[in-house]
Order: C-alpha cells, then sequence, then structure tokens
C-alpha cells in the first residue's frame, strides 16, 4: 500500500537558520511527491514536486526538496527559516487513483 | 496559483441533516477531488471526478456521500445524513493536466451538533 511518513510531529527552529522537514514514503513504482504548507484556516498551498529529473527540487518561497531513492525520502529544507515559515507541512505522494495520499503534517515553529 | 474558492467557509448543521458543500474550480480544470481533514489529523481523500462522473472513491465515501457538477462550474459535495464525526475540514482541489499539481481550496469547516 502506498503510504508517507512524517516522522517529527513538530519542528522548531531559530529564525536564520537551516531546517528540514522529514519525509518517507512507500509507493510501488516510480513516486510523484509533494510538499503542501497550510497556514492556520487556510487550505493547502503547493510548495513543489518532484516527479522526475533532478534529486533536488526547488519550490516556493525560497523552499527545496531532496528526493532519495535509496533512503525512499524527500525531505523539505530551507537554508535560512523566517518567522513567517512558522506552519503546518505536508508531504504527499500521488497515489494509484491519481489522489495524493498525506503524511500526518509537521508542524514548524520559527522562532525569532 | 489558480484559485478554487469554497463556500461556505463556516457551515455548522445538526445531526441527520443534509448539507451541500460547494467549490469553483478553475475553468480549464479537468479531475476535482474532495478530501476532509478531521480536526488534528491528516488530510484523507475522499472522491475525485472527472468528466462529469465520479472517477475514484475512497471507503469513507459511503452511500451518505454524493458528488455532481450541477451546472458545469460549480462541483457540489453533499452529505445526505449528517454525523458527528463528519465533523472536519472538506477541501476541495482542482487538478491541471499533466502538471499534476492539485490546488486546494481554503475549505469548509463542518460542525455537526
Amino acid at each position: 500500500a502506498q503510504s508517507v511518513a512524517q516522522p517529527e510531529d513538530q519542528v522548531n527552529v531559530a529564525e536564520g537558520n537551516p531546517l528540514t522537514v522529514k519525509c518517507t514514503y512507500s509507493v510501488s513504482g516510480n513516486p510523484y511527491l509533494f510538499w503542501y504548507v497550510q497556514y492556520p484556516n487556510r487550505g493547502l498551498q503547493f510548495l513543489l514536486k518532484y516527479i522526475t529529473g533532478d534529486n533536488l527540487v526547488k519550490g516556493s518561497y525560497g523552499f527545496e526538496a531532496e528526493f532519495n531513492k535509496s533512503q525512499t525520502s524527500f525531505h523539505l529544507k530551507k537554508p535560512s527559516a523566517l518567522v513567517s515559515d512558522s506552519a503546518l507541512y505536508f508531504c504527499a505522494v500521488k497515489g494509484s487513483q491519481g489522489n495524493l495520499i498525506f503524511g500526518k503534517g509537521t508542524k514548524l515553529s520559527v522562532k525569532p | 496559483e489558480p484559485e478554487v474558492t469554497q463556500t461556505p467557509s463556516h457551515q455548522v448543521t445538526q445531526m441527520g441533516q443534509e448539507v451541500i458543500l460547494r467549490c469553483v474550480p478553475i475553468s480549464n480544470h479537468l479531475y476535482f477531488y474532495w478530501y476532509r481533514q478531521i480536526l488534528g489529523q491528516k488530510v484523507e481523500f475522499l472522491v475525485s471526478f472527472y468528466n462529469n462522473e465520479i472517477s475514484e472513491k475512497s471507503e469513507i465515501f459511503d452511500d451518505q456521500f454524493s458528488v455532481e457538477r450541477p451546472d458545469g462550474s460549480n462541483f457540489t459535495l453533499k452529505i445526505r445524513s449528517t454525523k458527528l464525526e463528519d465533523s472536519a475540514m472538506y477541501f476541495c482541489a482542482a487538478y491541471v493536466g499533466e502538471r499534476y499539481e492539485q490546488y486546494f481550496g481554503p475549505g469548509t469547516r463542518l460542525t455537526v451538533t
């Protein structure tokens, strides 16, 4: 069965420091991977995706993610965190039905 | 980012009542999805809709749920007889062809009392 795991419920980072939000996946075949961000009382905003090509993909707001096939991971990264990055982050994989299968989410808290 | 809108933003209903949640996707979107997010839990797939019919549905999407596109633009999710456990955020999403990106609406918070 296809699944996504986000092992951290919460990640705390000081502003200006690099951040990493972890994601591992389990799919058969080549994965289509996504990161979404959810701000309070808002919908899910697309950040970036990996379909094929370079393992390092760049997305919105300075975020990037690295696809690692051997470790079945797709960690979200940013070199320098901002307080405004504080939100709930969801990793997702495209399911066999075309739908997105989400991880449980990781709350990112960036303190000044 | 293409905008998907949803109405209402918040719906309060009594158990057993019918509710209709509405979504207005961008006109060139082909595939539509409904997801729900129970408070504090992950986002779960309900149903996908393509070419005016259901494409796929999850085990959550039982006979109490239905979807349709009554006027070619609005995309609705109907819950016939709401239960307390239907309380959740319901998100509509639209998908633009080969880009594989799904664009989500702001959600409708459904509260069943």
